[in-house]
């Protein structure tokens, strides 16, 4: 079974800190994403990766840096926490290609990130 | 630009019960269709993940149907258990990129 993982369950940071959410899968997927999930806006993605030190923004980026320095990691930071940031982060993997299981995106069990 | 609705947004019914949960889009154009199951406070598990040439997906008492050319997916659930209950969202991927379109979900309540 894929796997992935996610460094918190829940967290709590001041306005102003440097937050580091970390996201692990074991599957040797290509493609990881990261989600943060409002209630009333769904899932949004901010950013995506698929390789090793590549990495394109999603739909709502600002505020939010990543970084993917080893095939199985992708970090999710936060240079300067802010209160509209507190959310449900959500991170998931897929494998790239064509044939049975590829394309489908396995989640963590998500970081309630809060932001006071 | 492509849109994903979930109607009804939330779904109660007896346990027992056959039911079926509706995605639509309104694109053509993808390139595969996922639902997930989530339980309130939890990550997303992902249930059936249908690619555009299929029809449809089974697993256990869960069906999923794909046709393209109405725009439409239906998740059909057999002899429902309060087990069951959770939010089921559904996702569209598109022919041109990785990124997931996301309906709203909709929040099913099992009761015994």
């Amino acid at each position: 079974d894929v796997k992935v993982t996610q460094s918190s369950r829940y967290l709590v940071k001041r306005t102003g800190e440097k937050v580091f959410l970390e996201c692990v899968q074991d599957m040797d997927h290509e493609n990881m994403f990261w989600y943060r999930q409002d209630p009333g806006l769904g899932l949004r993605l901010i950013y995506f990766s698929y390789d090793v030190k590549m990495k394109e923004k999603g739909d709502i980026p600002e505020g939010y840096s990543v970084s993917r320095e080893k095939k199985e990691r992708f970090s999710l930071i936060l240079e300067s926490a802010s209160t509209n940031q507190t959310s449900m982060y959500l991170c998931a993997s897929s494998l790239i290609g064509s044939g049975r299981g590829h394309n489908e995106q396995f989640f963590g069990p998500g970081t309630r990130l809060t932001v006071l | 630009k492509q849109e994903v609705t979930q109607i009804p947004a939330a779904l109660s019914v007896p346990e027992g019960e056959n039911l079926v949960l509706n995605c639509s889009f309104t694109d053509s154009a993808i390139y595969n269709l996922q639902w997930f199951r989530q339980d309130p406070g939890k990550g997303l598990t992902s249930l059936l993940l249908i690619q555009s040439s299929q029809r449809e997906q089974t697993s256990g008492r869960l069906n999923a149907s794909l046709d393209k050319s109405s725009g439409r997916s239906t998740l059909y659930i057999a002899a429902s258990q309060p087990g069951d209950s959770a939010t089921y969202l559904c996702a569209v991927r598109m022919d041109s990129n990785y990124q997931l379109i996301w309906g709203a979900g909709t929040k099913l309540i099992i009761k015994p």
